[in-house]
């Protein structure tokens, strides 16, 4: 199947500095990703939508200017959290999904999540 | 408001038994769905979907139940295995409506299946 990867998988960052997470297809073009956030015991929850080429498109309560998205090429998009706070402590997962026609219904495939810790 | 919700945090079955994990959505214009299934450290991985227009999909020991007039669909594993203990995520897809695809997900069932 299609493979996602993220890096870093763990980052633990001091109060205030800024943070950037990577998602890269590896074997296909992602024309939408996603990224989502998992509290703990919480579901997944996204926070925007991304296509390459355009500005990302943010859900309700998440702010652009703290959550910084770039989708600069087909097979990657980077999530920048800025001035990072305890409370951005979280799980961060991104997917891609495959399909050239980009019908909704596409698979979406996650990456294996970064883990936020900010002290 | 939790629009997607799978009401059992946790289940445990027996190797060989089935495995029934239940979730209800409350959106109507939700109209596809799929369920996911997780381990720890790692991203979902897609395991089985379902049109609204279908009741039904089966693939290999997973089976998708959608029952539309009660907004509640079911994932059944039979025989579970041992390798089947993660988190079942279920999420749904507001096609209609110009969606992009995004996925809203359940809190999670996790699963585990004892030798």
């Amino acid at each position: 199947g299609a493979v996602v990867s993220q890096h870093p998988s763990r980052v633990i960052c001091k109060s205030g500095t800024s943070v950037k997470i990577e998602c890269r297809s590896l074997d296909f073009q992602a024309t939408t990703m996603f990224w989502y956030r998992q509290f703990p015991k919480q579901s997944l929850m996204l926070m925007a939508t991304s296509n390459e080429g355009s500005k990302a498109t943010y859900e309700q309560g998440v702010e652009k200017d703290k959550f910084l998205i770039n989708h600069a090429s087909l097979t990657l998009s980077t999530l920048t959290v800025t001035s990072a706070h305890p409370e951005d402590s979280s799980f961060y997962i991104c997917s891609a999904r495959a399909g050239l026609e980009r019908s909704p219904t596409d698979t979406q495939y996650f990456g294996p999540g970064t883990r936020l810790t900010v002290l | 408001d939790q629009q997607v919700k799978q009401n059992s945090p946790s289940l445990s079955v027996q190797e060989g038994r089935i495995s029934i994990l239940n979730c209800d959505y409350t959106n109507s214009m939700f109209d596809y769905f799929l369920w996911y299934k997780k381990y720890p450290a790692e991203g979902p991985t897609f395991l089985i979907s379902i049109s609204s227009i279908k009741d039904k999909n089966e693939d290999g020991r997973f089976t998708v139940f959608l029952n539309k007039s009660a907004k509640h669909l079911s994932l059944h594993i039979v025989p579970s295995q041992p390798g089947d203990s993660a988190v079942y995520f279920c999420a749904a897809i507001p096609v209609l409506g110009g969606s992009q695809g995004n996925l809203i997900f359940g809190k999670g069932t996790k699963l585990s299946v004892k030798p």
